[in-house]
């Protein structure tokens, strides 16, 4: 199966900042790459499919990057909403694997 | 609106069984596949099982595969998990997940609410 490993873990942050998670495959898969970000006691919610098309209504200050197995979820200006667990997940091939998760909290 | 309402979760016995459900509406259910993404409280997310709209596909993960079964029903608008030979490591909160394709498994655009599973003696 195709790994998938996010970096940081958690990420301390404020209101404004820019943020930069990124997501690496252990193999290529291409564009098949999507971001959920995930609330507590909540179930995850798509932000981000092909690599980096937004899903309708995510506020354009999400977007995503990458190919092949290099990727990147941006937020160009943190908002007090943005607080939680993103997630990456390919779906390049006949497994679906996500990665561990990010947690973005408040600095 | 996609809805998506789980419901079956509960205390399981360690080489137990578990029928889970989700309801499905507010879109064409035939036309999308249909997933369940599991994830122990605190932990990270797992795909678990899907099936293709007309249910002719099913695919697992390695970690069920031969012992969880799933299935749907296009009359009822239904996808169920059949969860056979339980495991203290299937304990997890399950979702049920829409995907954005008819065929297998791709991205997950709409989410249940979660149904928790829990496997002791």
């Amino acid at each position: 199966d195709i790994q998938m490993t996010q970096s940081p873990s958690t990420l301390s942050a404020s209101v404004g900042d820019r943020v930069t998670i990124t997501c690496r495959a252990s193999q290529s898969i291409s564009t098949g790459l999507a971001w959920y970000q995930q609330k507590p006691g909540k179930a995850p919610d798509l932000l981000i499919y092909d690599v980096s098309s937004l899903k309708p209504g995510v506020p354009p200050r999400f977007s995503g990057s990458g190919s092949g197995t290099d990727f990147t979820l941006t937020i160009s200006s943190l908002q007090p909403d943005d607080f939680a667990t993103y997630y990456c997940q390919q779906y390049n091939t006949y497994s679906w694997t996500f990665g561990q998760g990010t947690k973005v909290d408040i600095k | 609106e996609v809805q998506l309402l789980e419901s079956g979760g509960g205390l399981g016995q360690p080489g137990g069984s578990l029928r889970l459900a989700c309801a499905a509406s507010g879109f064409t259910f035939r036309t999308y596949a249909m997933n369940w993404v599991r994830q122990v409280p605190g932990k990270g997310l797992e795909w678990v099982s899907g099936i293709s709209g007309y249910g002719t596909t099913t695919y697992y993960a390695d970690s069920v595969k031969g012992r969880f079964t799933i299935s749907r029903d296009n009359s009822r608008n239904t996808v169920h998990l059949q969860m056979n030979s339980l495991r203290a490591e299937d304990t997890a909160i399950y979702y049920c997940a829409k995907d954005s394709l008819m065929n297998f498994p791709h991205y997950f655009d709409s989410w249940g609410q979660g149904t928790l599973v829990t496997v002791s003696s």
